[in-house]
């Protein structure tokens, strides 16, 4: 299958400071992208979904301000978490698709970052 | 109402033996389609199995089939035949097709922690 990456893998910051997570999928070319949160022993919660070129449309309850997400090509997105707090820390996830019109289209996921905010 | 059901929140089963992981859904969509997830302890999603709606046949996968009731719309997921590294979470998904045929977000279940004994 596909291969999707994600950097860092793990990530220690200050409350207060920014952290970016970047999201690439490697052989082949992700028309839309997605960001998901896992809390410890919970489910993923879908954050936001970005396509290239557009702005991320976020879920209900997230903060489009504090969770900036950048789609720059088909390969690449990112997510910054801007002043990051404790609360803050999770298991960050994104996922890309290939096409939009089909609901067998695939999602291929990366791996994950862990974030720790002190 | 939610979307993804997964009633067991944990699961235990002997190795070599079958283990069946219950999913119920409730869309109203006539276009949709259900995918099932393993989440080891490392945090990667890795794709197990993917049914449609339309698909006459159960899904199979190796050692994973998909027993689909439509009609009492659920979609259980059946391991045959367990080994020790099945043991991990496992995580049900729908998609809908939405309106004007593009296919929505993925929605999870709350997963099921599945636990291979010897």
């Amino acid at each position: 299958g596909a291969v999707v990456s994600q950097h860092p893998s793990w990530v220690i910051c200050k409350s207060g400071t920014s952290v970016k997570i970047e999201c690439r999928s490697l052989d082949f070319q992700a028309t839309t992208m997605f960001w998901y949160r896992q809390f410890p022993k919970q489910s993923l919660m879908l954050m936001a979904t970005s396509n290239e070129g557009s702005k991320a449309t976020y879920e209900q309850g997230v903060e489009k301000d504090k969770f900036l997400i950048n789609h720059a090509s088909l390969t690449l997105s990112t997510l910054t978490v801007t002043s990051a707090h404790p609360e803050d820390s999770s298991f960050y996830i994104c996922s890309a698709r290939v096409g939009s019109g089909s609901v067998g289209n695939e999602q291929f996921f990366g791996p994950g970052t862990r974030l720790t905010v002190l | 109402a939610q979307k993804i059901t997964q009633t067991q929140p944990g699961m235990f089963v002997q190795e070599k033996e079958a283990v069946t992981l219950d999913c119920t859904y409730d869309t109203s969509d006539p276009s949709y389609g259900l995918f099932w997830y393993k989440q080891p302890s490392s945090g990667e999603m890795i794709f197990l199995i993917y049914q449609g709606s339309y698909d006459q046949q159960n899904a199979t996968e190796g050692r994973y089939s998909l027993n689909f009731q439509k009609a009492r719309k659920s979609a259980n997921l059946v391991i045959s035949a367990s080994q020790l590294g099945d043991s991990a979470m496992y995580f049900c998904a729908m998609r809908e097709a939405g309106f004007y045929g593009t296919a929505s977000k993925l929605t999870f279940g709350t997963g099921t922690r599945l636990q291979v004994t010897l």
